[in-house]
């Protein structure tokens, strides 16, 4: 059973550009998360999705950032015009449930760089 | 400021010690849930425990919950240099609903010396 896979695990993209992350869940999870970590810092939650809809967004930025998990296919987060601050390595985690106990298992992280 | 606060921030250590790291939040929560990540990698999960806990056990790892003073511990017995990484708490708040998003901390970073 794989784990949560992340592609690309590096990125590099100058100011303006926009930015893709892809995140595929483990199989048979339903809910999807997404996490930014700054250099030194903990992670902190963007936003939480499950199929097809986003459940809440309250840590993503309003302008600029949109993540998306559809139907079939893996969630993306996507970052328009980045700018130098949004350098930072991204991390997505998927959960079976919502059980006050459940589990969130982690990918490996996309690092972003903007140049 | 953070829900999730670890300490110390750094910790160093020499292989076959024990380490200990702690850590304190704000809100009530369901439950606290530990986690390494290795340097430039993703996050482990180690070790959840729930809210009406007080301790538990996995391995070399033992956690201790206490709700009253709103803190966890985390020991890990007879370190490795292989334990070298950074360990995060996270949280999640009651208040948190359905969307059951962890709060973390900012981490210890644990060097365990050979």
């Amino acid at each position: 059973n794989a784990g949560v896979m992340q592609n690309p695990r590096h990125l590099v993209r100058r100011r303006g550009q926009e930015a893709r992350l892809r995140c595929s869940p483990m199989k048979g999870h339903s809910h999807v998360y997404w996490y930014r970590q700054l250099p030194e810092e903990g992670l902190k939650f963007m936003v939480y999705l499950q199929k097809e809809n986003i459940i809440d967004e309250s840590g993503m930025p309003k302008e600029r950032f949109s993540a998306e998990f559809p139907k079939e296919g893996p969630s993306i987060l996507r970052i328009q015009q980045v700018v130098r601050g949004d350098s930072a390595a991204y991390f997505c985690a998927s959960s079976r449930t919502t059980g006050s106990q459940e589990t969130q298992y982690f990918g490996p992280g996309t690092r972003l760089l903007v140049l | 400021s953070q829900q999730g606060e670890e300490d110390p921030q750094a910790l160093s250590i020499q292989e076959g010690e024990n380490a200990t790291m702690n850590c304190s939040y704000k809100t009530s929560i369901n439950n606290l849930q530990w986690y390494r990540q290795n340097s430039g990698r993703g996050l482990v999960h180690l070790i959840l425990i729930r809210s009406n806990e007080r301790e538990k056990h996995s391995g070399r790892l033992r956690v201790t919950l206490d709700t009253s003073k709103k803190s966890s511990s985390l020991l890990i017995t007879a370190s490795r240099a292989a334990d070298t990484a950074s360990y995060f708490c996270a949280t999640v708040p009651i208040s948190s609903g359905s969307a059951r998003q962890l709060t973390f901390g900012s981490g210890t970073q644990l060097t365990v010396l050979p």
